[in-house]
């Protein structure tokens, strides 16, 4: 069966440091791949979408970055985080299709808080 | 544009009633219409999805939803309501006209009182 592992659950971080959150699906290949923002329990902001290794598409302007050095490896990254970078993240993978008939399953996230 | 709309902030029932959770949608081509469910601090857990076929979708749990096309509409049912289903639950759309972009609605909490 398939599964997906985000680490870490939680991170303090001060005003300005780097980010680096981690995401990985095992028992599945060539997947969708997917980075979301969710803030204060409410709706979802999708922030990097990856249909291939190397290949990243950015819905949303701002100073986060996403890799996908390997097929079932996603990550999102900052040089430089800001107070407004607060939020829970969350990644999701989905079946690779010609169209977006596939449902997304997501991981347990990581709650970011910036001080 | 895609779009997603659920007008219910929350949605109080009592255990043992029949829910309704409701959505309403806008795409430009044919809908495919998902159904999701999120505990505390968890992910989200997919429950169900309309691609095409029969308008009434059995989903996880014992839920179902309608779609109804010329509502615009995919409201998510289950006839007998368990305080356990208490979670926040999304709706969400893509379409068939390409890209990858699935738009999730602002999600309802539902809350199962005893």
């Amino acid at each position: 069966s398939q599964t997906i592992h985000q680490w870490p659950a939680t991170l303090v971080q001060p005003v300005g440091s780097p980010l680096s959150l981690e995401c990985t699906v095992e028992g599945t290949s060539n997947p969708n791949l997917y980075w979301y923002r969710q803030a204060a329990g409410r709706g979802l902001q999708l922030l990097f979408y990856s249909v291939g290794i190397g290949q990243i598409s950015s819905e949303v302007p701002q100073n986060l970055s996403a890799s996908r050095p390997q097929d079932r490896q996603f990550i999102l990254s900052s040089k430089k985080l800001l107070l407004s970078d607060s939020g829970f993240y969350l990644c999701a993978w989905s079946v690779r299709s010609a169209s977006l008939n596939q449902p997304q399953h997501f991981g347990d996230g990581t709650r970011l808080s910036i001080l | 544009a895609q779009s997603v709309a659920q007008p219910e902030d929350q949605v109080n029932v009592a255990e043992g009633n029949p829910l309704t959770v409701k959505c309403t949608y806008s795409v430009s081509g044919n809908p495919y219409l998902f159904w999701y469910v999120q505990y505390p601090n968890r992910g989200l857990q997919f429950l169900l999805k309309y691609i095409t076929g029969d308008n009434l979708v059995k989903g996880s749990y014992g839920f179902e939803a309608e779609f109804n096309k010329s509502q615009t509409s995919f409201h998510l049912k289950k006839p007998s309501a368990l305080v356990s289903d208490s979670a926040l639950y999304f709706c969400a759309v893509s379409d068939d006209t390409g890209g990858f972009k699935t738009i999730f609605g602002a999600g309802t909490r539902l809350f199962v009182k005893a």
